[in-house]
């Protein structure tokens, strides 16, 4: 069972332009959710990540969109630069009570930001 | 180190074999998590450590996978019997608390090891 939706799967987006993932959650437990950048042969780094109290949050050129009613969250990239391409994973997180707090993890949309 | 460290970097064994990962997390962070990573897939949830014990091993798929910190810091993964299932990266993360969903718990990953199981 998914838990965590992510789409779309790839997406090309031009330089200077704006990059839009998005993703849905079924697990109303869930309070936590980040975004996770992810470069070849690397590990995932987190770049973004909001709670379920606010609509928005925005770092940057980067920007978490919150609709809780929805369970459905999105990040959107303004401004796209070549170096932005990655491997991009949304995730969703609770605590779990025994002292854990687990990720659940999208399955990633790869964009490529092109001059 | 500044960063999470994982060995061996790449692992390619036989059908069968056993296989351990290691996991140097960043000084001072008592968590400490590992995942796995299939090829196109999100990271998935095997084990939670904090500290010393094993505070969640909900995510391990069978009982030939383990994992132990016994000093509370490095941790090693352990795959016995291993099967071309079992083929995919695995990544370490840290992080300063575990727990509560304090201040910006962030996990901070490892670059992973590739194990390869022909």
């Amino acid at each position: 069972q998914q838990q965590v939706k992510q789409s779309p799967q790839s997406l090309i987006v031009q330089k200077g332009g704006i990059s839009i993932i998005n993703c849905a959650y079924e697990n109303t437990a869930f309070d936590y959710f980040p975004w996770y950048q992810q470069f070849p042969g690397k590990g995932p780094a987190l770049l973004i990540a909001i709670r379920p109290d606010v609509s928005e949050k925005k770092e940057g050129r980067f920007t978490i969109s919150f609709n809780k009613s929805a369970k459905q969250f999105s990040l959107h990239i303004m401004d796209s630069q070549p170096g932005d391409s990655a491997t991009y994973f949304c995730a969703a997180g609770t605590y779990s009570g025994a002292g854990s707090y687990q990720l659940t993890f999208g399955k990633g949309t790869k964009l490529s930001v092109i001059p | 180190g500044a960063g999470v460290s994982q060995t061996p970097s790449n692992k390619v064994t036989e059908k069968g074999k056993y296989v351990e990962l290691r996991c140097d997390p960043i000084s001072g962070h008592t968590a400490l998590y590992w995942y796995r990573q299939s090829l196109g897939q999100g990271p998935e949830f095997l084990i939670y450590f904090q500290g010393t014990g094993a505070a969640d091993d909900s995510g391990l798929p069978n009982d030939r996978f383990f994992a132990v910190r016994p000093e509370g810091s490095v941790s090693t993964l352990k795959i016995q019997r291993t099967e071309r299932g079992d083929s995919a990266v695995y990544l370490c993360a840290s992080s300063i608390s575990g727990g509560a969903l304090s201040g910006t718990g962030e996990l901070f990953f490892g670059e992973g090891s590739r194990l390869t199981v022909l």
